[in-house]
């Protein structure tokens, strides 16, 4: 029984380039959520999507970030134009419908580093 | 903005040692939720408490959330080296509760 899947695990790209980082979601789980995490602080909510919507982008940066959760496939979180202060770990989370008390099951991250 | 202020940031103690972290905010949260993050991983959700009051353990460990839903504790008894890691709280916000607030953090060394 797979939880929360995210690959790559570890990502390098130069200044300028697109990074694009994928997440699956726990089976059963239709709820995804993206987070960021600077080395030596906590976890802060980027994006929360259901299928094919885009529930709350509030804590997303205005320019180069997207995500994305089609019908079909994983989430997509793309960052265009990466600069050095993009480097950070990101986590997916997701949760089952209906829940009754939000509880977010994590992926393992995926470490972006920007050169 | 809302924020949850955790304490101590780091806790180094002795195998068989007892000790408490702290969550505290201003706000009120309808669920808090604490995790554990090794390095290189993602967090993983220890517990998740809703009710004013409650308290839940989990082994050696007791999580209890605030009569007033702003603030929670976990306590370790008897603390392993296999305890060591990071504690991270997270509150639900009343109108958003699938935008989890994360505080910054324990990192507990329970040297053997």
């Amino acid at each position: 029984n797979a939880g929360v899947m995210q690959n790559p695990r570890h990502l390098v790209r130069r200044r300028g380039q697109e990074a694009r980082l994928r997440c699956s979601p726990m089976k059963g789980h239709s709820h995804v959520y993206w987070y960021r995490q600077l080395p030596e602080e906590g976890l802060k909510f980027m994006v929360y999507l259901q299928k094919e919507n885009i529930i709350d982008e509030s804590g997303m940066p205005k320019e180069r970030f997207s995500a994305e959760f089609p019908k079909e496939g994983p989430s997509i979180l793309r960052i265009q134009q990466v600069v050095r202060g993009d480097s950070a770990a990101y986590f997916c989370a997701s949760s089952p419908l209906g829940a009754s008390y939000n509880e977010q099951f994590f992926g393992p991250g995926t470490r972006l580093t920007v050169l | 903005t809302q924020l949850l202020e955790q304490s101590p940031q780091f806790l180094s103690i002795q195998e068989g040692e007892n000790l408490t972290v702290y969550c505290n905010s201003s706000s009120v949260f309808s669920s808090l939720q604490w995790y554990r993050q090794e390095p290189g991983e993602g967090p993983v959700l220890l517990v998740t408490v809703v009710t004013g009051g409650e308290v839940k353990k989990l082994k050696r460990l007791t999580f209890q959330f605030g009569d007033a839903r702003k603030d929670s504790s976990l306590h370790i008894t008897a603390a392993q080296p296999g305890d060591t890691g990071l504690y991270l709280c997270a509150g639900a916000p009343m109108d958003s509760s699938y935008k989890l607030i994360f505080g910054s953090g324990t990192r507990l060394l329970v040297r053997p």
